[in-house]
């Protein structure tokens, strides 16, 4: 268990919805990743909040949208959803923002968009 | 840009053989980290080492080694002794220096199958 968790494990939803997934850190890590996996993309970093303000965007589609918390959660929002937006969503995180630490990964939520 | 390559898509073995499983990177940073992350049928990405580009000593713990050579860009990980445990996706991945951030690029993965 590496201390990072997400909510909801799973997620099915139809074209167009919107949905919101969760991350919560492990205690004392301020950084917060999300990843998306999917068969035909692989890994791909989306974006990275550190101790609340914005560091990093990857691939990240403008139908998403993150944010993190005073309490260092942080979700990520994705709209207007497409078939092809089914995917493993992952949440990691690390104690400091620059490219030196490890990350550690949360279970991953799966998102199905029938 | 950076870029990892992991060109075995998929390995099967025998169990107790030796495996290698192989990562070749391309950054224009002097100073990068690599990574190993294993992601079980379960699906959680477990960390199992990182490595400065300044530290190019090889490092082993228990069963798994892991082989870093800059002059080739490679970052080659050793499984000894392979077990049916160890069958999962194995992922490769670089980050530049950054002090102020950090984006994980990662190779496609490499399904590795130990059979009885």
């Amino acid at each position: 268990d590496s201390g990072v968790t997400q909510t909801p494990k799973h997620l099915i939803t139809a074209t167009g919805q919107r949905v919101t997934l969760r991350c919560s850190p492990r205690s004392g890590d301020l950084s917060v990743y999300w990843y998306q996996q999917s068969l035909d993309q692989g890994l791909q970093f989306l974006i990275q909040y550190y101790n609340g303000e914005e560091r990093a965007k990857g691939n990240i589609l403008e139908r998403f949208s993150a944010q993190q918390f005073p309490d260092l959660h942080s979700e990520l929002n994705l709209s207007s959803l497409e078939l092809g937006d089914s995917a493993l969503y992952f949440c990691a995180s690390s104690v400091g923002a620059s490219g030196t630490g490890e990350q550690y990964f949360g279970p991953g939520t799966r998102l199905t968009v029938t | 840009a950076q870029k990892v390559t992991q060109a075995q898509t998929e390995i099967s073995v025998v169990e107790k053989e030796d495996v290698t499983l192989d990562c070749v990177y391309e950054t224009r940073d002097t100073t990068y980290y690599l990574f190993w992350y294993k992601q079980p049928p379960s699906g959680e990405l477990v960390f199992l080492i990182r490595r400065n580009s300044f530290d190019e000593q090889n490092e082993i713990s228990g069963r798994y080694s892991w082989n870093f050579q800059k002059s080739t860009s490679s970052f080659n990980f050793t499984i000894t002794a392979s077990q049916v445990v160890d069958s999962a996706v194995y992922f490769c991945a670089l980050s530049e220096a950054d002090q102020g951030a950090q984006k994980l690029v990662f190779g496609q993965g490499t399904r590795l199958t130990i059979n009885p």
